[in-house]
């Protein structure tokens, strides 16, 4: 099953407004999560990554005010799209590092994706 | 800077016939790589991934992948291929971080199509 949940799958809302997304680890602590973007019929891109009490770390180019990362728990991180606008329509996908393997073998285990479409 | 390359775009293969997905990457150091496999409007699954050791790596859903380092190359196999692995595949390059596999850097993927 699932180890990482994604919510919401799709939305779908006016311009000017704010979306957030959440990705949630089910049954595992993950310090550092990720955000990625994927354009239709492209590969993904990582946005950001998301630390665990701390401050994300953002890609090159990517506006840290219009893409608010926060990773107040263990378990959960959010991306808040500020002010949406049509060319932020995309679909967001995150990633959580599992942390239960030992050594190098920390995989990630990524969300079903968020289709977020602004009108 | 790390890259991965994919050549083929799409590729189309009846079923029961053998796959063999490209990916050539550039790292400086050996690399982390992983064959991920999203179907439509969904997240990535793990195939498979490469640490060290064996370089011929056994993944899930009946798919191998080889590590050539001459080639700077880890194609993605499989024997026999199933209308249900009808989806978009793609590789990856982990930079290693303090032990643990931290960005990923994805290929273009490919679009593998399964005819009847």
């Amino acid at each position: 099953g699932a180890v990482v949940s994604q919510h919401p799958s799709w939305v779908i809302c006016k311009s000017g407004t704010s979306v957030k997304i959440e990705c949630r680890s089910l049954d595992f602590q993950a310090t550092t999560m990720f955000w990625y973007r994927q354009f239709p019929k492209q590969s993904l891109m990582l946005m950001a990554t998301s630390n665990e009490g701390s401050k994300a770390t953002y890609e090159q180019g990517v506006e840290k005010d219009k893409f608010l990362i926060n990773h107040a728990s263990l378990t959960l991180s959010t991306l808040t799209v500020t002010s949406a606008h049509p060319e932020d329509s995309s679909f967001y996908i995150c990633s959580a590092r599992d942390p239960r393997g030992a050594g190098d073998n920390q995989p990630q285990h990524f969300g079903d994706g968020t289709r977020l479409s602004i009108l | 800077a790390q890259s991965v390359t994919q050549p083929d775009i799409h590729i189309t293969v009846s079923e029961g016939a053998s796959l063999e997905l490209r990916c050539n990457y550039s790292y400086g150091a050996t690399p982390y790589l992983f064959w991920y496999v999203q179907s439509p409007g969904q997240g990535l699954q793990l195939l498979l991934k490469y640490f060290s050791g064996d370089t011929l790596v056994q993944g899930i859903k009946g798919f191998e992948a080889e590590f050539k380092r001459s080639q700077s190359s880890f194609n993605l196999r499989k024997p026999s291929v199933h209308w249900s692995d009808a989806a978009e595949y793609f590789c990856a390059v982990g930079a290693r971080y303090g032990g643990a596999t931290n960005k990923l850097i994805f290929g273009t993927g490919t679009l593998l199509a399964v005819q009847p």
